[in-house]
């Protein structure tokens, strides 16, 4: 089954500063990448995805970048805010099952 | 709107007691899904439903049964629990089952004595 890495476990930046978040899949059939933030208390809630057939997507300070060849994808926040603070969570799919990655706890310090 | 709705959101069990949890969503989504979330471990899927009349086991199914009762709502039963089942769980729903965006509840937070 498919096997989702994600790297590093924790994260700790100041304000105003960039946050990568890097995600490898073992799947080469995999073609849907979503990336999920999730605060204390609740579930996870969809930020930003990508399908196969795009390398790059980008929704104001978030992006997403996709490497198929290397199996890998990453998370991109510019311009860091202390609420952006949060687990996050890569995740590939093949089809019906998403298959996430184990998380990142992100800490944004004033 | 009320997205995904999860009941309860606290729970205490003894091991071997039985127990629904339920899930219902407003989206009028087509799939449904149950995933566990533990520590370190990332969401696992439990149990799936791809449109109603429809379910299929997914990475980690044994303990749990399911119900999709109607187009709106997809229950997970406990029927013996044990403290292996001690977990926060979660149900999200998508319009159909290819690649599309899961929207998650709030989670059921479940503790087995």
């Amino acid at each position: 089954g498919e096997n989702v890495e994600q790297h590093p476990s924790t994260l700790s930046v100041q304000e105003g500063d960039s946050a990568v978040i890097k995600c490898t899949y073992s799947d080469s059939a995999s073609n849907y990448f979503p990336w999920y933030k999730q605060e204390l208390g609740k579930g996870p809630q969809l930020i930003i995805d990508i399908r196969s057939n795009v390398g790059e997507k980008k929704d104001q300070r978030i992006a997403v970048t996709l490497n198929k060849t290397a199996k890998h994808f990453s998370l991109h926040i510019t311009e860091t805010q202390p609420e952006d603070s949060a687990v996050y969570f890569c995740a590939a799919s093949t089809g019906y099952a998403l298959n996430f990655g184990k998380g990142t706890s992100l800490l944004v310090t004033p | 709107n009320a997205g995904v709705t999860q009941t309860p959101k606290f729970q205490v069990l003894k091991t071997g007691q039985s127990m629904t949890l339920q899930c219902a969503q407003d989206m009028n989504h087509n799939s449904m899904y149950w995933y566990r979330q533990d520590p370190g471990m990332g969401l696992r899927l439990i149990y799936y439903s791809a449109s109603e009349g429809t379910t299929d086991k997914g990475e980690v199914p044994n303990g749990y049964n399911v119900s999709r009762l109607n187009k709106r709502e997809f229950s997970l039963r406990l029927e013996s629990a044990a403290p292996s089942q001690t977990s926060v769980y979660f149900c999200a729903s998508s319009r159909d089952n290819e690649n599309q965006p899961q929207h998650f509840g709030d989670g059921t937070r479940l503790s087995i004595l």
